[in-house]
């Protein structure tokens, strides 16, 4: 079966660090696009990275310089390291594949999604 | 970065109804242009990619259409199980941005 399962949310301060991890089963993420999305509560879609097939990356301007993107190969896992954490970076945080080719470019498998809530 | 824009911001119908949903993107975003569906507490689900291509196992009742800077996703005659929150992403270029999403209640 194809699927995604998120880990590594929680409650942290702000300025404090959090890494998100996204194992993925069915596929292999180094063969695809894989990305991030987040929804703050209440709120709208908010893009926030991909890693490409070829392993660059490109990210939000919110998040770019606090937050890295990477995979290992190995864990067939996707991985959101996210520093300086601020109070409006809270949102449930989603991992999505792009299939990137075959005529798909949209997120087609999601996963359940992980709370992060950055209070103090 | 490419806007993208849903009208309207909520909307109410019966089952039984036929719905129609715009989107409009700032840019060109060619046929880069998908359509999710999301209800409480669920991740987003990919209905329409391509603007008009059905995603597998998504009933036909929902279609889009449109390229460049407009489209549209229709729904024909709701179902209970379609009420929910609806988004447009164009994956033209990063940052993949979405719309601000369409609630759809019942009435």
């Amino acid at each position: 079966e194809v699927q995604l399962v998120e880990s590594g949310g929680g409650l942290v301060q702000p300025g404090e660090s959090l890494r998100l991890s996204c194992v993925a089963s069915g596929f292999t993420v180094s063969s695809i696009y894989m990305n991030w999305v987040r929804q703050a509560p209440g709120k709208g879609l908010e893009w926030v990275s991909v890693i490409y097939s070829s392993g660059s990356t490109s990210y939000a301007d919110s998040v770019r310089g606090r937050f890295t993107i990477s995979r290992d190969f190995s864990q067939n896992t996707l991985y959101l390291q996210m520093n300086t954490l601020r109070t409006d970076d809270t949102a449930m945080y989603y991992c999505a594949r792009d299939p990137g080719g075959g005529g798909i470019h949209a997120f087609d498998i999601w996963g359940q999604g992980i709370m992060v809530t950055v209070s103090s | 970065d490419i806007q993208m824009t849903q009208s309207p911001f909520s909307l109410s119908a019966s089952v039984g109804d036929r719905v129609t949903i715009t989107c409009r993107a700032s840019q060109s975003v060619g046929t880069y242009l998908n359509w999710y569906q999301q209800k409480p507490g669920k991740a987003p689900k990919l209905l329409i990619y391509a603007a008009s291509n059905l995603q597998s196992g998504v009933p036909s009742a929902f279609s889009g259409s449109g390229s460049g800077t407009d489209f549209t996703l229709t729904i024909t005659s709701l179902q209970p199980e379609d009420f929910a929150t609806y988004y447009c992403q164009q994956s033209h270029s990063t940052p993949y941005t979405f719309g601000q999403g369409t609630k759809l209640e019942i009435k």
